[in-house]
């Protein structure tokens, strides 16, 4: 199947440093990503849509300019927490679809503690 | 309203035995698909098996299989011989179209079944 890589896989930073986590789709192109957060036992959360090229697409509630996504390639989406604060400790997760393929790819999650 | 129901937290099923981990679907869209992914205690996201909706056989990939009852929008997923590796989150999610999904056919998660398998 498809690989999909995430970096880093886990990352501890200070409250009010920006972290960046990338999504790579390693042997596919995909024209778009999907970034999602998981609270601990709970289900995934999509945050928001990310298109190769534009403006990514923000779920109700997700603040935009907290967590600001970049799609620049079609191999390459980054996620930035800005600013992160310990509420944004989480596990964020991206995926990926690959043309004419059903399922989503996912990444190997990205566990963000901020203290 | 677009939804997907997993009503069963937890599970425990003995090794070599069969387990179903249930799934209700709610859509008004004709078109959609159903999936269903494994998430071990590492966290990535395993993908297992795919029903789409006009699908007239139910899936199978190995020792899971999808039982698909349309008219009871339901997907449950049976995994048979179940293997100590087995345990972890098993997430049933649905593909949706349409004005309600914008262009992106995004899926809709369940929350999600804690399957343990004893040994």
């Amino acid at each position: 199947g498809a690989v999909v890589s995430q970096h880093p896989s886990w990352v501890i930073c200070k409250s009010g440093t920006s972290v960046k986590i990338e999504c790579r789709s390693l042997d596919f192109q995909a024209t778009t990503m999907f970034w999602y957060r998981q609270f601990p036992k709970q289900s995934l959360m999509l945050m928001a849509t990310s298109n190769e090229g534009s403006k990514a697409t923000y779920e109700q509630g997700v603040e935009k300019d907290k967590f600001l996504i970049n799609h620049a390639s079609l191999t390459l989406s980054t996620l930035t927490v800005t600013s992160a604060h310990p509420e944004d400790s989480s596990f964020y997760i991206c995926s990926a679809r690959a043309t004419g393929i059903a399922e989503l790819f996912f990444g190997e999650g990205s566990r963000l503690t901020v203290l | 309203a677009q939804k997907i129901t997993q009503t069963q937290p937890g599970m425990f099923v003995q090794e070599k035995e069969a387990v179903t981990l249930d799934c209700t679907y709610d859509t008004s869209d004709q078109s959609y698909g159903l999936f269903w992914y494994k998430q071990p205690s590492s966290g990535e996201m395993i993908f297992l098996i795919y029903q789409g909706s006009y699908d007239e056989q139910n899936a199978t990939e190995g020792r899971y299989s999808l039982n698909f009852q349309k008219a009871r929008k339901s997907a449950n997923l049976v995994i048979s011989a179940s293997q100590l590796g087995d345990s972890a989150m098993y997430f049933c999610a649905m593909r949706v179209s349409g004005e309600a999904a914008g262009n992106n056919r995004k899926l809709i998660w369940g929350l999600g079944t804690s399957l343990a398998v004893n040994p």
